[in-house]
């Protein structure tokens, strides 16, 4: 059964660069059938999820337009790990930061990426001085 | 960006009876060219990850007992919980995996009457 597991500091200084790691067991993720992505939940009531951005093993990026200027994801394939920087953080980048892996989808008409099954169990990293 | 917003905010049902949410896209997300509709719905209990329960709109993935439920089409969606368990106490999101960013609802907080 695929498992994924984030890593990292939790607290993170304004202005500096928050970086996790996603450790996938159970599977390879170097599978042509899926991407990676992180996603976010701030822990204000009725902030939802947000997407940062997604890998492919290719090392093909993809990334929130609002996020697009301060972000970072690579893979490491030998490692079954991919990871993501976020830079010049500040407090409105507190939250729950998840990995998930996100399907492709092909058919007659393309090919997509579709939804995120599964998920990690969330880090939560929180921007303090 | 795709704006998907989701009512109610919270739901009060009692054990047994019928939990209905609705969740509306601020554009179509049907894929003309396939007939899929790029939704999906998740469950998130307290201090755990979201869980995938439907993806195409109305497809429920593995494992996901069968009274969980999801239709509609084009902007308006609906999950159904046809009975609803005390395990069933959580937060329920709606996503549109149609465009990027692929976007998410706010949530309905599923409680027990």
């Amino acid at each position: 059964q695929l498992h994924l597991q984030e890593s990292g500091p939790g607290l993170v200084k304004p202005s500096e660069t928050l970086s996790l790691t996603c450790t996938v067991s159970g599977g390879s993720i170097s599978d042509s059938n899926h991407y990676w992505g992180w996603i976010r939940q701030p822990q204000t009531p009725g902030r939802g999820l947000e997407w940062i951005g997604s890998i492919y093993y290719s090392g093909s990026t993809n990334y929130s337009p609002s996020l697009k200027s301060r972000v970072t994801i690579s893979v490491d394939t030998s490692k079954n790990q991919f990871s993501l920087k976020l830079r010049s953080v500040t407090a409105a980048d507190t939250a729950v930061y998840y990995c998930a892996r996100r399907q492709f989808w092909y058919d007659m008409s393309g090919h997509y990426s579709t939804w995120f099954d599964p998920w990690g169990q969330g880090t939560l990293i929180t921007v303090s001085a | 960006d795709i704006v998907m917003t989701q009512s109610p905010d919270s739901l009060a049902v009692s054990l047994g009876e019928r939990a209905t949410f609705n969740c509306k896209s601020s554009q179509s997300i049907l894929n003309s060219s396939n007939n899929k509709n790029y939704v999906g719905w998740y469950q998130q209990k307290p201090g755990q990850p979201p869980k995938l329960l439907i993806f195409w709109a109305s497809t429920r993935e593995s494992g996901v007992p069968d009274r969980f439920s999801g239709s509609g089409s084009g902007t308006d969606f609906t999950l159904t919980i046809s009975s609803l368990q005390a395990e069933d106490v959580a937060v329920y999101y709606c996503h549109q995996y149609y465009s990027s960013p692929p976007t998410f609802g706010q949530g309905t907080k599923v409680e027990i009457k």
